[in-house]
């Protein structure tokens, strides 16, 4: 199985802050990722897929990025609203596989 | 509007047996593979598997396989998730999610079963 290696597990940031995760794939998936948003209690959402695209209503503030076995998740200007735990997810071969999450707390 | 409504929380003995359901509306059932995935308490995403309505084409994480059964019933736009034997460690929250497909991603998340296995 393809393993995301997700990055950094947990970090503190303040609004406005530039805030950026990574994730890495142990073999080549191309462009076959998405990231997800989580806040407690709820279910996730979907910010980015292939790798790159945002989706209809996600704020411009998120954007993705990378190809291969090298990805980022980048917020340009954190809000309040973004804190909240971040994942990718990998469809490129079965099983998919997410990575272990990233934490975004309040400064 | 689609909608993915899943079922209430349950609370079951080790060695129970349990069948979630997920009963989708708004779109075409059988043209939207739907997933299953677990969060463990205060833990991440595990992707499970995957199942195709219109054939039930099913594809399972070697994690789950053999451990849960994935299926769907066409006829009621229903995804079931079932377990013929719960353990402890199956405590956690099920969701079941749309997968687009083309471009590929889960764009519509059911609202989360709670599943508590005890003694």
């Amino acid at each position: 199985a393809i393993q995301m290696t997700q990055s950094p597990s947990s970090l503190s940031a303040s609004v406005g802050d530039r805030v950026t995760i990574t994730c890495r794939a142990s073999q080549g998936i191309r462009n076959d990722l998405g990231w997800y948003q989580q806040k407690p209690g709820k279910a996730p959402k979907l910010l980015i897929y292939a790798a790159s695209t945002l989706h209809s209503g996600v704020p411009s503030r998120f954007s993705g990025s990378g190809s291969g076995t090298d990805f980022t998740l980048t917020i340009s200007s954190l809000q309040p609203e973004d804190f909240a735990t971040y994942y990718c997810l990998q469809d490129n071969n079965y099983p998919w596989t997410f990575g272990q999450g990233t934490k975004v707390e309040i400064k | 509007e689609v909608q993915l409504v899943q079922s209430g929380a349950e609370v079951k003995k080790p060695g129970e047996s349990l069948k979630l359901y997920c009963k989708a509306s708004g779109f075409s059932f059988t043209s939207h593979w739907i997933g299953w995935v677990r969060q463990m308490p205060g833990k991440g995403l595990e992707w499970m598997g995957i199942i195709y309505p219109g054939d039930s084409d099913t594809r399972y994480s070697p994690s789950f396989q053999g451990q849960v059964t994935i299926s769907a019933d066409k006829s009621i736009s229903t995804a079931y998730l079932q377990w013929s034997s719960l353990k402890a460690s199956d405590t956690a929250i099920y969701y079941c999610a749309r997968w687009y497909g083309n471009p590929y991603y889960f764009d519509y998340w059911g609202q989360g079963t709670l599943v508590t296995v005890s003694s």
